[in-house]
């Protein structure tokens, strides 16, 4: 079974630009959860999405935001970047929306903001 | 809500030699637990983790983790360490009850660095 695919891998950009990431999750799986990783802050959540529906959202302003499909296919967008965007996105999918559930994770996109 | 610490950014520790990495949590409400290791320039990989029953938790590549839940506490531990475990590992905690399902809670990570 093929793994979470996160495309692209990397990403730059520059400030007040808008970018779009996409997670494709694995086969079956209907729960999709955006995760930043940052050296300061390390790992931190940023949404989770079930059928289609947005579940949870963390602490990160309106500037960030996503969707999910039909397909459970999911993307985030970033608008008016910012210097301190510039992260490592990590998505995670997982069977259902269960707590205790395993995330499986991609590989993520690398976003720099110049 | 939940947070988490672990106690060591870096840890330096010889080939063969056994290794601790420690966890402890804060939470008003129970939680599963959850190691992952993530290795350079890639995502996490699940380790192993705790949901209920025998809190001696094996799990993948030699590992294991006991939950202490009076210390609330969930160290990781592997008898004999190789040069492929150098990479930075995550603990991560989960509210059982509630909606937060997808939401994991994620430690500060320790580097795990092991020496030949």
């Amino acid at each position: 079974k093929a793994g979470v695919t996160q495309t692209p891998r990397y990403l730059i950009k520059t400030r007040g630009q808008q970018v779009t990431l996409s997670c494709s999750p694995i086969s079956g799986h209907r729960s999709v959860s955006w995760y930043q990783q940052t050296p300061g802050q390390g790992l931190q959540f940023l949404f989770e999405y079930f059928s289609e529906t947005q579940r949870n959202k963390g602490n990160f302003p309106g500037r960030f935001s996503g969707r999910q499909f039909s397909n459970s296919r999911s993307e985030m967008n970033v608008s008016t970047l910012e210097l301190g965007d510039s992260a490592l996105y990590l998505c995670a999918s997982s069977l259902e929306l269960a707590g205790g559930n395993t995330q499986y994770f991609g590989p993520g996109t690398r976003l720099t903001v110049l | 809500a939940q947070s988490v610490t672990q106690l060591d950014s870096q840890v330096p520790v010889f080939e063969e030699a056994p290794v601790e990495l420690r966890c402890n949590y804060s939470s008003s409400v129970s939680v599963y637990l959850f190691w992952y290791v993530q290795y350079p320039n890639q995502g996490l990989q699940l380790l192993l983790k705790y949901l209920s029953g025998s809190t001696l938790v094996k799990g993948i590549n030699g590992f294991e983790a006991e939950f202490n839940k009076s210390q609330t506490s969930f160290h990781l531990r592997k008898p004999s360490v190789h040069i492929s475990d150098t990479a930075e590992y995550f603990c991560a905690v989960n509210p059982a009850g509630g909606t937060s399902y997808g939401k994991l809670t994620f430690g500060q990570g320790t580097i795990l660095t092991v020496h030949p």
